[in-house]
């Protein structure tokens, strides 16, 4: 499986946008790229996929770079219940696994 | 209504016992999981079902036994349990195997003493 790798933590004000980064230079041609949350004592949540175009939805955006090694997840306004670790993840095409690293833990400061 | 549920939320036994977590989803899809999240707080997948049927085993203990009597239901069964063991373990399905999305149970809390 394909690796990412992104930062341990990250910090952010409410009401601020907040940009989670994540690289994925190992990235094949047919891997999507899937970001879930998982807020404190609770199940992980999907938030957003894409595979080489950027993608909004209600909760935030995804931008992918041109060659496709790295991605961000945009959430344009934390609020205090955006505070969660977030992983970024690759799906190979017709993959039922998830295959979750460490992800990145968001703090959103009141 | 609750689109993943699991039960019990906690669990908590004596090394050796045998204990079974219920999963059950109401959104009609074809396939299930069983996850994994240790002290250190990674994911791993455990097994998963298609339409009652296994179709991922990663390399978990025969004391660990799912199944899974309809597509709604996967079931947990762990035998001679170990310290080891002690995770928080989650249960999630998808309208088809390679579904884009997977929805997550709130996640079953099993402490071995």
């Amino acid at each position: 499986d394909a690796k990412t790798t992104q930062p341990n933590s990250m910090e952010s004000n409410e009401e601020e946008p907040v940009h989670l980064p994540c690289n994925h230079s190992t990235i094949s041609g047919t891997d999507y790229i899937h970001w879930y949350r998982q807020l404190p004592s609770q199940g992980p949540e999907y938030v957003i996929h894409g595979l080489t175009s950027n993608v909004n939805n209600r909760m935030a955006s995804l931008a992918i770079a041109e060659d496709r090694k790295s991605s961000t997840l945009i959430l344009h306004r934390a609020t205090l219940r955006d505070a969660a670790v977030y992983y970024c993840i690759l799906k190979g095409s017709g993959s039922e696994k998830l295959v979750f690293g460490k992800g990145t833990k968001l703090t959103v400061n009141p | 209504d609750t689109a993943v549920s699991q039960t019990p939320k906690y669990l908590v036994t004596q090394m050796g016992n045998d204990k079974s977590i219920k999963c059950e989803q109401n959104l009609g899809h074809d396939t299930m999981y069983w996850y994994k999240q240790d002290s250190k707080k990674f994911l791993k997948i455990m097994f998963s079902y298609n339409n009652k049927e296994l179709i991922i085993n990663e390399t978990v203990p025969n004391r660990f036994s799912p199944k899974s009597p309809d597509k709604a239901h996967l079931n947990l069964h762990i035998n001679s349990l170990e310290l080891g063991d002690s995770a928080v373990y989650f249960c999630a399905s998808s309208e088809w195997e390679a579904a884009d999305t997977q929805y997550f149970g709130p996640g079953t809390r099993l402490t071995v003493l």
